[in-house]
């Protein structure tokens, strides 16, 4: 257990609102990432954190921002909510550092947008 | 190309059968190497890490080929808990610690 807890844990909107998922660690890694993962991609990485205040795009960053403004909570935001942006959501950390690292998810957020 | 690929499944296999799953990866460059497991509706869990040739973990053994770029995962003894997907995954191209993930392979172990 690597200490990640995410809210909400399921959630339901509607088209064009805004929606905010958290994730919060409470071992201070410096490494925290949002996935999403959907039927017959995989995981994709949407933003990551390598640092408070510093964030960088993924492969499917689109639609998405991102906050870091404490080491331990790290923010997901869909502005404007789309049915495309259906998902279960994951965020995850890093541990260890060089070649040996090893990175721990946490529980999931499932969002469906109607 | 997909940059790690894997065969989808379902292997569906007897509890106590040995059943392997190989994975092939597009970067010649990838130094570090993983398998995860997802249960239905859950989120990956960290299998083995490959840094070297090989390990193994109990019944779990992976292997790395560098020179063909495949990774494989053997399990032996399956048991009807091992019913997962397994997802390869290999590291990213900067120094971010990113990982690119498999679409996975989907176990099965029947009684």
């Amino acid at each position: 257990d690597a200490g990640i807890t995410q809210s909400p844990r399921h959630k339901v909107t509607e088209t064009g609102t805004p929606v905010t998922l958290r994730c919060h660690q409470t071992e201070n890694h410096r490494y925290m990432y949002w996935y999403r993962q959907d039927p017959g991609h995989g995981l994709r990485l949407i933003h990551y954190s390598y640092g408070v205040k510093d964030t960088d795009k993924g492969e499917v960053s689109d639609g998405y921002s991102v906050s870091r403004s404490k080491t331990e909570d790290f923010l997901l935001t869909l502005e404007s909510a789309t049915s495309s942006q259906t998902s279960v959501y994951f965020c995850a950390i890093t541990s260890g550092q060089g070649v040996f690292y090893e990175q721990y998810f946490g529980p999931g957020t499932r969002l469906t947008v109607t | 190309r997909k940059e790690v690929e894997q065969d989808p499944g379902p292997f569906n296999v007897p509890e106590g059968a040995t059943v392997a799953f190989n994975c092939t990866y597009s970067n010649s460059a990838s130094q570090s190497f993983f398998w995860y497991r997802q249960d239905c509706r859950k989120e990956p869990k960290l299998l083995m890490s490959v840094y070297s040739s090989g390990n193994e973990d109990g019944r779990f053994t992976a292997q790395l080929n560098r020179a063909s770029q495949y990774i494989s995962l053997l399990i032996r003894d399956s048991k009807l808990s091992d019913s997962a997907t397994y997802l390869c995954v290999v590291n990213g191209e900067d120094s971010s610690y990113k990982l690119i993930f498999g679409s996975g392979t989907r176990l099965l172990v029947r009684p």
